[in-house]
């Protein structure tokens, strides 16, 4: 069965950072793109983030590159968000999710992590 | 890439026949796929291909659609099918969304 636990939100003053991470387990990881979706409160569902199974290739959603970098540990079957210089539209549910299809270029999320809430305020 | 569903809000009884329709703003042919999530959940894969059911959801969900214009019927609302639905596009990133169609009772 596949699982995804993503943890590290919590609440953070605007200008600051957090590391969100996301540990699988159920699949063979490292075959498997991952992504980052979040959804701000009351609001729909945006794409924050991809990476490719091996780590080689990296996409963001627009204006988020430079502010979030994602990266991935296949020997830890964990992929992580780096998030900095955060700001009070950053506030959301951060989820974690897989790619249904390996190294097809295209990103259709099959199973989805529960979430991380992420609240900037001062 | 544009996604558009409509409508935002959709007003139903257990029993109806519901449809949501998702709407590109440039040609993506089938690729197309449909979530579900419930309120304080994470979302739920349900169609993928525009009109292929993931294993396990049941045949009252239906999607079809090419192009730009696609849908997703669900032929006897149960209540387990209240919630919200978002379609996405996966021809080309940035990856987008739709904004949701909540069906409420």
């Amino acid at each position: 069965e596949v699982q995804l636990l993503e943890s590290g939100g919590g609440l953070v003053q605007p200008g600051g950072s957090l590391r969100l991470s996301c540990a699988a387990s159920g699949f063979t990881f490292s075959t498997y793109a991952m992504a980052w979706v979040r959804q701000a409160p009351g609001k729909g569902l945006e794409w924050v983030a991809d990476i490719a199974g091996d780590g080689s290739n990296v996409k963001y959603g627009d204006s988020l590159q430079g502010h979030f970098v994602i990266s991935r540990d296949n020997s830890k079957n964990s992929v992580y968000l780096q998030m900095t210089s955060l700001r009070a539209e950053d506030t959301a549910m951060y989820y974690c999710a897989k790619d249904q299809i390996p190294n097809d270029g295209r990103l259709v999320l099959d199973h989805w992590g529960q979430g991380t809430l992420v609240t900037v305020s001062s | 890439i544009q996604m558009t569903q409509s409508p935002s809000t959709l007003s139903a009884s257990v029993g109806d026949r519901v449809t949501i329709t998702c709407r590109a703003s440039q040609n993506i042919g089938v690729w197309l796929a449909w979530y579900q999530q419930k309120p304080g959940k994470a979302p739920k894969f349900l169609i993928y291909e525009a009109s292929t059911l993931e294993s396990g959801v049941p045949s009252r969900f239906t999607g079809s659609g090419f192009g730009t214009e696609f849908s997703l019927t669900i032929s006897s609302l149960q209540p387990d099918d209240f919630a919200s639905y978002y379609c996405q596009q996966y021809i080309s990133p940035p990856w987008t969304f739709g904004q949701g169609t909540e069906v409420e009772v």
